[in-house]
C-alpha cells in the first residue's frame, strides 16, 4: 500500500511489561511524527524524526518512552514498564519535509490492563 | 495550557447545507494551520492546509479562512453530506514541524 503502516493494530499489555510499536512511512518521506491520542482527545506529540535523526523528543512523557528510526525508514516506538496512564491509540505520520501535510496511519490502540 | 482549541465539541447540520466548523489559537507564532477529518478506527485524513500569508484557501466543497488578528480559522463545507459526518481536528504548527491538534469537532450531517 502507498500510506503509512502502522503494527500491530491492537496491543495488550500487562502493567510492567515492555511494548514496542512499529511504524513503516511513506516510501521516500523524510520525516516521520508520533503522537499519543487519549480517548475524546486530539493527538498529542510525541517525537519527531528527520532521517534518522531525533530532532525533537520533548512530547515524550517519560524515559519510559523511547524511540529509534535506525535507517531513516521504520520507526518503532518503545515503553519500558507500562503503565495504565499509557493506555491510548499511538499514532505515526510521515511527510516529505517542507511545507507538505503529514499522513497518519490508522494507529495503534494500547491498552495496559 | 491549550495553544489550540475547538470550543464546539459537536455540530449537526441537514445535508446539502453549510457546515462551519471553528477553532482558535493562542500561539502568535503558528504559520501553518490544517484540517483532519477522523472516521472511527481510522488515523486523521489530511483535509485542507493553509499558511499564515494567506487569508483563504478552497479545494472543492472545502473552504478554510484564516483571521490572523483574531487568531481563529474555520473550516466551510458546502454543501454538506453525510458521508462528511466524522471527527474534524484543526491543527497548527510552528515552521511545518510538530503539530498541535485541537479536542477536535463531532460533525453530523442529517439526510
Amino acid at each position: 500500500g502507498a500510506g503509512v503502516s502502522q503494527s500491530p493494530r491492537y496491543k495488550v499489555a500487562k502493567r510492567g511489561q515492555d511494548v514496542a510499536l512499529r511504524c513503516d512511512p511513506i516510501s521516500g518521506h523524510v520525516s516521520l511524527f508520533w503522537y499519543q491520542q487519549a480517548l475524546g482527545q486530539g493527538p498529542e506529540f510525541l517525537t519527531y524524526f528527520q532521517n534518522e535523526a531525533q530532532l525533537d523528543k520533548s512530547g515524550l512523557p517519560s524515559d519510559r518512552f523511547f524511540a529509534e528510526r535506525p535507517e531513516g525508514s521504520v520507526s518503532t516506538l518503545k515503553i519500558q514498564r507500562t503503565q495504565q496512564e499509557d493506555s491510548a491509540v499511538y499514532l505515526c505520520a510521515s511527510n516529505p519535509g517542507g511545507d507538505q501535510p503529514q499522513h497518519f496511519g490508522d494507529g495503534t490502540r494500547l491498552s495496559i490492563l | 495550557d491549550q495553544q489550540v482549541k475547538q470550543n464546539s465539541p459537536s455540530l449537526s447540520v441537514q445535508e446539502g447545507r453549510i457546515s462551519i466548523l471553528n477553532c482558535d489559537y493562542t500561539n502568535s507564532m503558528f504559520d501553518y494551520f490544517l484540517w483532519y477529518k477522523k472516521y472511527p478506527a481510522e488515523g486523521p485524513t489530511f483535509l485542507i492546509s493553509i499558511s499564515s500569508i494567506k487569508d483563504k484557501n478552497e479545494d472543492g466543497r472545502f473552504t478554510v479562512f484564516l483571521n490572523k488578528s483574531a487568531k481563529h480559522l474555520s473550516l466551510h463545507i458546502v454543501p454538506s453530506q453525510p458521508g462528511d459526518s466524522a471527527v474534524y481536528f484543526c491543527a497548527a504548527s510552528v515552521h511545518t514541524g510538530k503539530l498541535i491538534f485541537g479536542q477536535g469537532t463531532t460533525l453530523q450531517v442529517k439526510p
